[in-house]
């Protein structure tokens, strides 16, 4: 089992509406949760990060925790053209291990 | 500014030839790893350091070497360049707090022929 799992996309969302990205990993030990976007050719940038378990805002971006189920979210209100990209989950291990991504495309 | 600088931004070499990626950071950071991104292979971690002198290998570091004589450099060392190295590579750092951010460098963009 890989050590963290996303849905590779593409994903297509509405302008405007909500995007919801999913993700889970396997150490069940993890305490750092992640969410980088990043744009075709360029470095990965953080956007949300979540310790502990349930929601945390920074606003339109949502990222909830479920170390229970070992599920991780993100979720964008108010999606914006601009916010196509691929989203990273990424978990603490000491070093921080990534998943493959999920593209996300937002229609005009 | 607080940044991690990458270099060669891109690079096309042969196979056998000794190369060396430098990386740099301005933020005192303990740690620093290196990636390589590959289509549908994702992220994934070659080598880090938690501090000067002490290294460990990541998923992938067959093929690479590190060192960490100073804090603020980590260079990335490929003996024998082989094309399957052919890839685009990421320099990170962060502290070592738990809420620390992981600042990623440029890029740089190898090829090996």
């Amino acid at each position: 089992q890989k050590e963290v799992e996303q849905n590779s996309g593409p994903l297509s969302v509405p302008e405007g509406a909500i995007a919801s990205l999913n993700c889970t990993y396997s150490d069940r030990g993890s305490q750092s949760f992640f969410w980088y976007r990043q744009y075709s050719g360029k470095s990965p940038e953080l956007i949300m990060s979540i310790y502990s378990n349930g929601d945390k805002e920074d606003g339109r971006f949502t990222a909830q925790l479920n170390k229970a189920s070992q599920y991780v979210s993100l979720l964008i209100r108010d999606s914006q053209p601009s916010d196509s990209a691929t989203y990273l989950c990424a978990v603490k291990r000491p070093g921080i291990i990534f998943g493959k991504g999920t593209r996300l495309h937002i229609l005009p | 500014e607080a940044q991690v600088t990458q270099n060669p931004r891109y690079l096309i070499t042969v196979t056998g030839k000794k190369l060396t990626v430098t990386c740099s950071q301005n933020m005192n950071h303990e740690y620093m790893s290196w990636y390589r991104q590959d289509p549908g292979l994702g992220l994934r971690q070659i080598y880090y350091s938690m501090n000067v002198e002490v290294t460990d290998k990541g998923d992938v570091p067959e093929g690479y070497k590190v060192s960490r004589k100073e804090k603020r450099n980590f260079p990335l060392i490929l003996e024998s360049p082989s094309p399957n190295q052919t890839s685009l590579y990421f320099c990170a750092s962060r502290g070592t707090g738990n809420t620390d951010t992981q600042y990623f460098g440029p890029g740089t963009r190898l090829t090996v022929l």
